[in-house]
């Protein structure tokens, strides 16, 4: 199994522009989740998605997007990118049974916003 | 307000020492996870906690759940270069909710 993998890791974009990064997991997990990560502000949470079909916002969801076609792929779009939108964005799937919770992170993509 | 708190933030220590990382709540999860994360890689999981007052060890490590599920601990011993990274703690609240996690404690340990 790959696990999650994100494309690409590292991306610098100008201010205004639109991108997606990719995320993808082989692991048949019914939950993903993007959080970015800055220095003193630990993981934050974006969106996540509970299946194909369904997605939440979470902490800091202004200025993205994400859709849920399949059970494999959760891609996240900056619509216009902004330089507040500079950190290390983390994509992760996750399964719950019976009360147990376990998450799978991908390598992250670094992105730079000039 | 931070929903998981951890302290410390950082931590400097030599090798040989032990330490205690802690991860405190108001609010009760279903289940908490403690991570490592390394410089320029994601977090990796290293145990999940479901059941309160649970002791779970992984080689020098310890992790204890709370009887309340409120909070957690990592206990280190004898630490060892190779321990220092970013070490995080998540819960879930409640089936079908996103995980939260608190902001870190960066350990170093220096031999």
């Amino acid at each position: 199994n790959a696990g999650v993998t994100q494309t690409p890791k590292f991306q610098v974009l100008k201010t205004g522009q639109s991108m997606t990064l990719q995320c993808a997991q082989d692991m048949n997990h019914e939950y993903m989740s993007w959080y970015r990560q800055d220095p003193g502000m630990g993981l934050r949470l974006i969106h996540y998605s509970v299946g194909a079909g369904i997605t939440d916002q979470g902490e800091v969801p202004n200025g993205y997007n994400v859709s849920r076609s399949t059970t494999e792929d959760f891609p996240l779009r900056l619509l216009s990118a902004a330089p507040s939108q500079t950190s290390v964005y983390f994509c992760a799937s996750s399964y719950q049974r019976g009360g147990r919770y376990e998450q799978y992170f991908g390598p992250g993509t670094r992105l730079t916003v000039t | 307000t931070q929903l998981l708190e951890q302290s410390p933030q950082f931590l400097s220590i030599q090798e040989g020492e032990n330490l205690t990382v802690y991860c405190n709540s108001s609010s009760v999860f279903s289940s908490l996870q403690w991570y490592r994360q390394e410089p320029g890689e994601g977090p990796v999981l290293l145990v999940t906690v479901v059941t309160g007052g649970e002791v779970k060890k992984l080689k020098r490590l310890t992790f204890q759940f709370g009887d309340a599920r409120k909070d957690s601990s990592l206990h280190i011993t004898a630490a060892q270069p190779g321990d220092t990274g970013l070490y995080l703690c998540a819960g879930v609240r409640q089936a079908g909710t996103a995980l939260i996690f608190g902001k870190g404690t960066t350990l170093s340990v220096s031999s």
